[in-house]
């Protein structure tokens, strides 16, 4: 199978907000609605911070959204914080075969 | 709150199997799914596979052939197993549990475990 497409890098200034996107297929991303977002910082565990596509885990921050069009899965942070700074990776469930794909990961500078 | 802690050899040798375990606290391993990704240096996440139902199990397609999570569930733990390890298996292992039930909605992770393959 493969990996779902994300930019290598983004950036943004602090306050700005920012989206990276994911693109995948009709047999994953474009099927249901299942896309997963995790946060990692350097020599950390990444951390969930959406699931299904829009949902928000308890104390995750409402500055970060999710959203779907066709096969293109999004996040969007909005009002950037120096604290944001870190790899992003998207996540899907995919239909034919019943596995996980991850993508390639973003890495997100602010400035 | 649930925790994971994975243990196992952090050096394996080239062809020999790999083998990892993944211990759950504060909470039951009989409901959710549990799986298994990693990370290779400098690089990005890779989905292992998950168990779940206390035995069904789903795999990477391309790590199928080499892959067997299985679960104890008298010592609230599952296992990771990969058979004829080669350098590109070297990677920080970790486990987790999905809060979602649709299996990739990874919510708890363990602090992760390098592995490195090497003679």
């Amino acid at each position: 199978q493969s990996a779902l497409t994300q930019p290598a890098s983004v950036s943004g200034s602090p306050g700005q907000s920012i989206t990276i996107s994911c693109t995948g297929t009709s047999s994953d991303v474009g099927t249901y609605n299942l896309v997963s977002w995790y946060q990692q910082h350097p020599g950390k565990a990444p951390k969930l911070m959406i699931y299904e596509g829009t949902k928000r885990p308890s104390g995750v921050s409402n500055r970060f959204s999710g959203s779907r069009s066709d096969n293109t899965a999004s996040l969007t942070i909005s009002g950037l914080q120096a604290e944001d700074e870190a790899d992003y990776y998207c996540c899907s469930y995919a239909v034919s075969g019943s596995y996980v794909v991850f993508g390639g990961g973003t890495n997100l500078t602010v400035l | 709150q649930v925790q994971l802690q994975e243990s196992g050899p952090g050096l394996v040798k080239p062809s020999e199997t790999l083998a990892l375990t993944c211990t759950v606290s504060g909470g039951s391993i009989s409901s959710h799914y549990w799986s298994w990704i990693r990370q290779p240096p400098g690089k990005g996440l890779e989905w292992i596979g998950y168990i779940y139902d206390i035995g069904s199990t789903n795999y990477n397609p391309s790590l199928k052939s080499r892959v067997t999570i299985s679960v104890d569930t008298s010592k609230n733990q599952f296992s990771l197993k990969l058979s004829s390890v080669t350098a590109a298996d070297t990677a920080v292992y970790y486990c987790t549990r999905d809060t979602s039930g649709y299996g990739n909605a990874f919510d708890i992770w363990g602090q992760g475990t390098m592995v490195t393959v090497s003679s």
